[in-house]
C-alpha cells in the first residue's frame, strides 16, 4: 500500500540553525500539507500546497517557514532560524484531490529538537 | 472559526469490551467532513474513519463506528470488541468543504488504554 515517507525521523539542531524536513508524498497525490504537534498537545495545521503554490497557511507559518517541491517526488519544509519553541513533531500529509474532497494520509513524522 | 473539543483526556476499556470516545465541534458551515485519527506510541497518524456531514448514515469500519449528531454537533467514536492494539491517542478532526486549502482542525485528543 502506498504511503507517505518522511526523513529524517529525528533531527537535533542548535537554536538559530536552518533545518529542512523532507517528505515524499504518495505518488499520484497532488495536494500536500504540513502539520506540527508540540509534545502533549494537539496537531496543528501549518500549510497546504498545490500546483507549486501555497493554498493556505496558518498564523504559525510565519516568514521563518517555507515550503518547496523541488522535484517530482519531494516536498520540503524549511525553517530558516530555529527557535526553542519549534521543537515538535512535524507531519507531512498528502491527498489526491483538493480540500475536503479526499482524505489526507499522514507520514510517520519528523521529531525536531531545538537545543 | 471552527473548533473541535474532546472533553475526555483519558479513557480506559477492558479488552473485548466497547468504549465510546466523545467529540463536539463548532461550525457555521452546513457541509463538512469529520474524521477520527489514531496515533499509537510510534506517533504516526492513522485514519480510522471518515464521515461526510451531508450523509445521515453513520460511517462504520469493521469494529469502529461513529454516532454523528449534526444538530448537536457531536461526533463520537465507538470501538467494539476492544483489542490491545487499539491503545493509542485518538484525535477527532474537522475539515470544511468550502476550505479549498484542506486544513484539518484537530481536537486535543483522548488517550485510550486497553486493559487485558
Amino acid at each position: 500500500e502506498p504511503e507517505v515517507t518522511q526523513t529524517p525521523s529525528h533531527q537535533v539542531t542548535q537554536m538559530g540553525q536552518e533545518v529542512i524536513l523532507r517528505c515524499v508524498p504518495i505518488s499520484n497525490h497532488l495536494y500536500f500539507y504540513w502539520y506540527r504537534q508540540i509534545l502533549g498537545q494537539k496537531v496543528e495545521f501549518l500549510v497546504s500546497f498545490y500546483n507549486n503554490e501555497i493554498s493556505e497557511k496558518s498564523e504559525i507559518f510565519d516568514d521563518q517557514f517555507s515550503v518547496e517541491r523541488p522535484d517530482g517526488s519531494n516536498f520540503t519544509l524549511k525553517i530558516r532560524s530555529t527557535k526553542l519553541e519549534d521543537s515538535a513533531m512535524y507531519f507531512c500529509a498528502s491527498s489526491a484531490l483538493a480540500g475536503a474532497s479526499d482524505t489526507q494520509y499522514f507520514g510517520p513524522g519528523t521529531r525536531l529538537t531545538v537545543l | 472559526a471552527q473548533t473541535v473539543t474532546q472533553s475526555q483526556p483519558e479513557m480506559s476499556v477492558q479488552e473485548a469490551e466497547t468504549v465510546t470516545l466523545s467529540c463536539t465541534y463548532d461550525t457555521s458551515e452546513s457541509d463538512y467532513y469529520l474524521f477520527w485519527y489514531k496515533q499509537p506510541p510510534s506517533r504516526q497518524m492513522i485514519l480510522v474513519i471518515r464521515q461526510e456531514a451531508y450523509k445521515q448514515q453513520n460511517a462504520t469500519e469493521n469494529r469502529f463506528s461513529v454516532n454523528f449528531q449534526k444538530a448537536a454537533k457531536s461526533f463520537s467514536l465507538k470501538i467494539s470488541d476492544s483489542q490491545l492494539g487499539d491503545a493509542a491517542m485518538y484525535f477527532c478532526a474537522y475539515q470544511g468543504t468550502y476550505n479549498q486549502g484542506g486544513k484539518l482542525i484537530f481536537g486535543q485528543g483522548t488517550e485510550l488504554s486497553v486493559k487485558p
